[in-house]
């Protein structure tokens, strides 16, 4: 299957601070990228649909502000967390969607702000 | 809105076979079937596209029946390695997004 790789794996930060995730697909080009958070026992929420060269869709309730999404390439998303707080503590997953209809999950990324 | 899995958890013994199931109250374009283990991003299994499709890969197979908007995932002469929570993902006939299942906790005990 294709691979998608996710930057860092784990992150630990004071709160206020801003922490940025990358999620790259490795070996096709992906147009369309999903921002998930995932707490634990739970199941995947999404946060926003990214899409290279445009701003980025985000659900309800995901504050645009807060969660700053760039597709500034076919393979390349970012994520980030602008003004960390506790809450803000989860697993972040992104996803690629090929040119079919398959889509593949990054490793993730969990974040811990104190 | 959110597809209903069932069942919420399940524990086998090494061998025996299981069936997730996966509704959803929307017309479907396709369903997506992925497996997380403890404090790893989820693994694509298979996708089930509209028109009925069934598929499955060694031991692990599924059905997606377009008319009742169900799909099942079922699992034969089940591994431990099949031990995570199965995620089923639906896609609407309109959009890119995949809207997710509360999962299935599957434990396999030896």
């Amino acid at each position: 299957g294709a691979v998608v790789s996710q930057h860092p794996s784990w992150v630990i930060c004071k709160s206020g601070t801003s922490v940025k995730i990358e999620c790259r697909s490795l070996d096709f080009q992906a147009t369309t990228m999903f921002w998930y958070r995932q707490f634990p026992k739970q199941s995947l929420m999404l946060m926003a649909t990214s899409n290279e060269g445009s701003k980025a869709t985000y659900e309800q309730g995901v504050e645009k502000d807060k969660f700053l999404i760039n597709h500034a390439s076919l393979t390349l998303s970012t994520l980030t967390v602008t003004s960390a707080h506790p809450e803000d503590s989860s697993f972040y997953i992104c996803s690629a969607k090929t040119g079919g209809n398959e889509q593949f999950f990054g490793p993730g990324t969990r974040l811990t702000v104190l | 809105q959110q597809p209903v899995q069932s069942p919420q958890a399940v524990i086998l013994r090494e061998g025996e076979d299981a069936v997730i199931n996966c509704s959803s109250s929307k017309a479907l374009y396709s369903v997506h079937w992925y497996r997380q283990k403890h404090g790893e991003a989820p693994v694509f299994l298979m996708i089930l596209l509209k028109g009925g499709e069934q598929k499955g890969h060694d031991k692990i197979s599924a059905s997606f029946n377009e008319k009742k908007q169900q799909s099942s995932l079922y699992l034969t002469a089940s591994q431990l390695s099949y031990s995570g929570t199965y995620f089923c993902g639906t896609r609407g006939n309109a959009g890119n997004m995949l809207t997710f299942g509360g999962g299935t906790r599957l434990m396999v005990k030896p």
